[in-house]
């Protein structure tokens, strides 16, 4: 199936872990983002990658670490994890600004 | 900054009834989408509009751009429980970046 997915769907992880979130796209898609749903639903915009290269990156701790080793993978990686980090994070992927792919979403617990 | 408000943000009816959600800001955006999304799910685009006053049709959804690309509104005719979930709205901004109003959880009831 030609989609987003990412993995893992759950984490639940202690303070102060490291942990990643992995993404693929198999849309050919050119650009590449990850975003943040908090627990009220909000969904904000924390990077976004154009044929590997970064050209968004929000007001977000340098905790968090977007690495994109080809146009179709973006994974995300977060130090020294924090409870205000718990949200779900989906990693998404379009072609132009007409519309944007969202994978299924991680759930980030942290205890 | 560019904001999205989005109203109302909680919605309950009987399935049968009509609703119209609201998408509203200050600032011109140059297209604006909607999505749905579904508990466990991510958000699936349901529609674009780009130019002011444009109105598209989804079945038994209607969405609408403003005149001025401000605002947009999306109705749903007739709707059924199947129609349950969160309608966010996201506006393309000026530097390019998508913007997400706060949401609109709805909730049809048999």
């Amino acid at each position: 199936d030609t989609a987003v997915s990412q993995t893992p769907k759950y984490l639940v992880t202690q303070m102060g872990n490291d942990k990643s979130i992995k993404c693929e796209q198999n849309l050919g898609h050119d650009t590449m983002y990850w975003y943040k749903q908090d627990s009220k639903k909000f969904l904000k915009i924390m990077f976004s990658y154009n044929n590997k290269e970064l050209i968004i990156n929000e007001t977000v701790p340098n905790r968090f670490s977007p690495k994109s080793p080809d146009k179709a993978h973006l994974n995300l990686h977060i130090n020294s994890l924090e409870l205000g980090d718990s949200a779900v994070y989906f990693c998404a992927s379009s072609q132009d600004v007409t519309g944007v792919n969202f994978g299924p979403g991680t759930r980030l617990t942290v205890t | 900054t560019q904001l999205l408000e989005q109203s109302p943000q909680f919605l309950s009816i009987q399935e049968g009834e009509n609703l119209t959600v609201y998408c509203n800001s200050s600032s011109v955006f140059s297209s604006l989408q909607w999505y749905r999304q579904e508990p466990g799910e991510g958000p699936v685009l349901l529609v674009t509009v780009v130019t002011g006053g444009e109105v598209k049709k989804l079945k038994r959804l209607t969405f609408q751009f403003g005149d001025a690309r401000k605002d947009s509104s999306l109705h749903i005719t007739a709707a059924q429980p199947g129609d349950t979930g969160l309608y966010l709205c996201a506006g393309v901004s000026n530097t390019g970046k998508l913007i997400f109003g706060q949401g609109t959880t709805l909730q049809v009831k048999p």
